[in-house]
């Protein structure tokens, strides 16, 4: 158990629909990160955020948004979800300060996005 | 973009015998790490290696770095069926707090 939780394991929605997924990071970590994994992309890293402010944007479409509360849990917001947004959501989460090098992640169990 | 490319993309072995996957990256790292995913589970973290460092080991895992190469690889000696998973490089440039980039990924599968 990497200490990271993630909800909900599965989602099942329509194309249109909005969804939240929400996570958890292990207790101290402040900063947290949000991946997208599909099968032809791989990896892909989407938004970081640390102890509440935006810290770096990476493929994120305009339709998706993140945000991460004081408590540091943080959530994803996808909104006029298409076919191609199915995907593993994950959350990943570090002890990294500002500037930080050399920190590894810890990840969630994902989130299973399927939009049919 | 993917920073890091794994080969081969698959690889099958039997019980006992050692697994090599190669990573090649791009441009100027501080480090390189490497993850284990278990089939539709989340990454787990198994060793870092520093762009200082050349090789490290980790009980059965050996990881080698070639900066003049942009290239690593991990040796996973006298493997298990349990060692079946995906594993990933992943590479951290210098620019301060930036995330870490993935490649795609090597399955490996064990055959007890």
């Amino acid at each position: 158990d990497s200490g990271v939780t993630q909800t909900p394991k599965h989602l099942i929605t329509a194309t249109g629909q909005r969804v939240t997924l929400r996570c958890s990071p292990r207790s101290g970590d402040l900063s947290v990160y949000w991946y997208q994994q599909s099968l032809d992309q791989g990896l892909q890293f989407l938004i970081h955020y640390y102890n509440g402010e935006e810290r770096a944007k990476g493929n994120i479409l305009e339709r998706f948004s993140a945000q991460q509360f004081p408590d540091l849990h943080s959530e994803l917001n996808l909104s006029s979800l298409e076919l191609g947004d199915s995907a593993l959501y994950f959350c990943a989460s570090s002890v990294a300060t500002v500037g930080a090098t050399n920190e590894k992640l810890f990840f969630g169990s994902g989130t299973q996005l399927s939009v049919l | 973009s993917q920073q890091g490319e794994e080969d081969p993309q698959a690889l099958s072995i039997q019980e006992g015998e050692n697994a090599t996957m190669n990573c090649s990256y791009k441009t100027s790292i501080n480090n390189l790490q490497w993850y284990r995913q278990n089939s539709g589970r989340g990454l787990v973290h198994l060793i870092l290696i520093r762009s200082n460092e050349r090789e490290k080991h980790s009980g059965r895992l050996r990881v080698t770095l070639d900066t003049s190469k942009k290239s690593s690889s991990l040796l996973i000696t006298a493997s298990r069926a349990a060692d079946t998973a995906s594993y990933f490089c992943a590479t951290e440039t210098p620019s301060g707090n930036t995330p870490l980039v993935f490649g795609k990924g090597t399955r490996l599968s064990v055959i007890a």
